[in-house]
């Protein structure tokens, strides 16, 4: 059974810090990882999709790499602003149609 | 419509009550998903539609669960006879078909239904 676990749980850093988010999957055999962002009372946001075949994707200051084999992912999100405080949600699909397997999250909070 | 919609955004039903939370996909959107997410978890999928065949619902958790999407668009959950259990907030999401080759879409969430079951 695919598990999805992020690493840290929460996350609190002052504004300008460069810092890297944590994702471990269980079984590598997945279709694509998918970055989300979900702010409180919020739907969730995509950020970055990175197909299997892909090492990497990056979208203005973040960048989420995949390591399908040691089943790893990371954000990294560059020079961190008060307005990046949210939770952070990885997902794998696991094969087909797309359905999405999801981690806990990580409770970002940037202070100014 | 610009994105996925959901109504009602919140509902309040007391235990033993019938709810039924509505999906509003993209326009032009064949796949949709509904997912459950308690508090301070990640969302856990409930099912899936492709148009209007319901391909996957495994993650339903019990037969008071029932989603239809009738006419491939618009889609119902509906939970019968509500416990307190199911208290969480409820999301929908569509995407495209897959392109050719393998590569697939992202998915698109909604902004949910928070129900809380008294």
């Amino acid at each position: 059974k695919q598990e999805v676990t992020q690493i840290p749980a929460a996350l609190s850093v002052p504004e300008g810090e460069n810092l890297v988010l944590n994702c471990s999957f269980t079984d590598s055999a997945i279709y694509n990882l998918q970055w989300f962002r979900q702010d409180p009372g919020k739907g969730l946001t995509s950020l970055l999709l990175i197909q299997s075949s892909q090492r990497e994707q990056t979208s203005g200051r973040l960048n989420a790499s995949l390591d399908k084999s040691s089943g790893r992912s990371t954000l990294y999100i560059a020079a961190s602003q008060p307005g990046d405080s949210a939770t952070y949600l990885c997902a794998v699909s696991p094969g087909g149609y797309n359905k999405l397997i999801f981690g806990a999250g990580t409770r970002l909070a940037v202070h100014p | 419509g610009a994105g996925v919609s959901q109504s009602p955004r919140y509902k309040v039903a007391k235990r033993g009550q019938d709810v039924a939370l509505r999906c509003d996909p993209i326009s032009g959107h064949v796949s949709l998903f509904w997912y459950q997410q308690a508090l301070g978890q990640g969302p856990e999928f409930l099912t899936y539609f492709q148009n209007e065949a319901q391909l996957d619902k495994s993650g339903l958790p019990s037969d008071r669960f029932f989603a239809e999407r009738p006419e491939g668009s618009v889609s119902t959950l509906k939970i019968q006879r509500t416990q307190q259990e199911d208290s969480a907030v409820y999301l929908c999401a569509s995407s495209s078909l897959p392109l050719a080759g393998g590569l697939s879409h992202e998915q698109f969430f909604g902004p949910g239904t928070r129900l809380t079951v008294l």
